[in-house]
This record gives structure tokens, sequence and C-alpha cells, in this order.
């Protein structure tokens, strides 16, 4: 059992690439979200998804996109990176509105130059 | 809106010795979770413990336990014997009771260094 799988583990981009963060999990968990961690801020919510085809925004979902097309994925877009965006991002599932524990991946530091 | 504070941004402690990690929030909702998450440097989100607010008992892990203060809106984490490994940093969050809430609200962290 893999849990919660976050590829890559770390990303070097350039002011104004793009790319995707990828997250699967195979716990057939319905609650997907993600976070970015900033030195003394905590981990902060970007976007989270109810289930397959429903995502909504959190805390700081400015620059960032989301898709939900299958349970088990859920990747995060940054359509055009800026150094604002370097911080390290983790993606975590949960099992439905009544379950308890979040599980997390194991995180992706993301640099932009 | 919910928030969760950590006053200490870094605690140590002797190996063997007990330690307490701070933790205070704001909500003005009754049903409530409560969590203790450990990261060491492998950047990996580990849960420590968590609490129903419901619940009046404390919730212990094994050296870990809580001490809740529902009225005060307090929930520290207390480590026993500690061990080289505890060392990392400790956050507290918060997760609404409602059907369908996901949002899990985090403090700033605790790093805590346990000295040999």
């Amino acid at each position: 059992n893999a849990g919660v799988t976050q590829t890559p583990k770390f990303q070097v981009l350039k002011t104004g690439q793009s790319m995707t963060l990828q997250c699967a999990q195979d716990m057939n968990h319905e609650y997907m979200s993600w976070y970015r961690q900033d030195p003394g801020m905590g981990l902060r919510l970007i976007h989270y998804s109810v289930g397959a085809g429903i995502t909504d925004q959190g805390e700081v979902p400015n620059g960032y996109n989301v898709s939900r097309s299958t349970t088990e994925d859920f990747p995060l877009r940054l359509l055009s990176a800026a150094p604002s965006q370097t911080s390290v991002y983790f993606c975590a599932s949960k099992e439905g509105a009544w379950g308890t524990e979040a599980f997390f991946g194991q995180g992706t530091r993301l640099t932009v130059v | 809106a919910q928030t969760v504070t950590q006053s200490q941004p870094e605690m140590s402690v002797q190996e063997a010795e007990t330690v307490t990690l701070s933790c205070t929030y704001d909500t003005s909702e009754s049903d409530y979770y409560l969590f203790w998450y450990k990261q060491p440097p492998s950047r990996q989100m580990i849960l420590v413990i968590r609490q129903e607010a419901y619940k009046q008992q404390n919730a212990t892990e094994n050296r870990f336990s809580v001490n809740f203060q529902k009225a005060a809106k307090s929930f520290s984490l207390k480590i026993s014997d500690s061990q080289l490994g505890d060392a990392a940093m400790y956050f507290c969050a918060y997760r609404s009771d409602f059907s369908g809430t996901y949002k899990y609200i985090f403090g700033t962290g605790t790093r805590l260094k346990v000295l040999a």
C-alpha cells in the first residue's frame, strides 16, 4: 500500500515556466488537497477536492490550478511560475466526510529562480 | 474563522526527560478534531495523536499524551522519556467536525531539539 505518492520530490523552475506536481493515492479516498509550507507559516491550503469532478479553492489559490478527473489523482498546475511560489508542497488525502485522519505525501520542494 | 497558535518556535529537551509543547486555538464551533503532526527532516508528515473535542478524556499514544482544555481552547502535547528520534518539527492542527468539511488549519510549528 503506497498511500499518497507525490512526484517529483525536488524541482527547480525558471520564472514564467509551467509545470505540474503530481499526486496519486491508492486508498480510494474521496478527499484530496494541496498545501504549501513556508518557513514560519505552517501549512496553508491551496486547493481541495471532495470527489472526482469537484474542486474548490483554499486559503492561497492564486497562481495554481487543479483538476480531479479520477479518484486517485489530483495534480497541481503552476501556469507561470513566480519566485513567490518557492515552497514545499504537500498533497494529502482523507477518507470521505467522516474520515478523521489526513494522510500526507512526502512533499515536493520547488524552487523558482 | 478558526486559528491555531503555537507560541514556541523552538524547544529543547534532554534525552529521557519530559517536554510539553503548547498549542492554543480559536473557534466558535463545539465539535471539532485536534491533531499533533510530527515532521522529521525527511519532510514526511506523521500523525502523532488526535483528540475529539466531545471526549473529555485526554488522548494518549505510548509516550505521547495531550492536555486538552476545551474551555481554555488549549491543546498541549507532552512527550515523556524523550528520545533522539523525537527531534522534529511538530504542528498542531484543527479540523471542524461538520460533514463535508475538509480544511485543516495548522499552527506555525515548534521545532523540538533532543539533547544527548
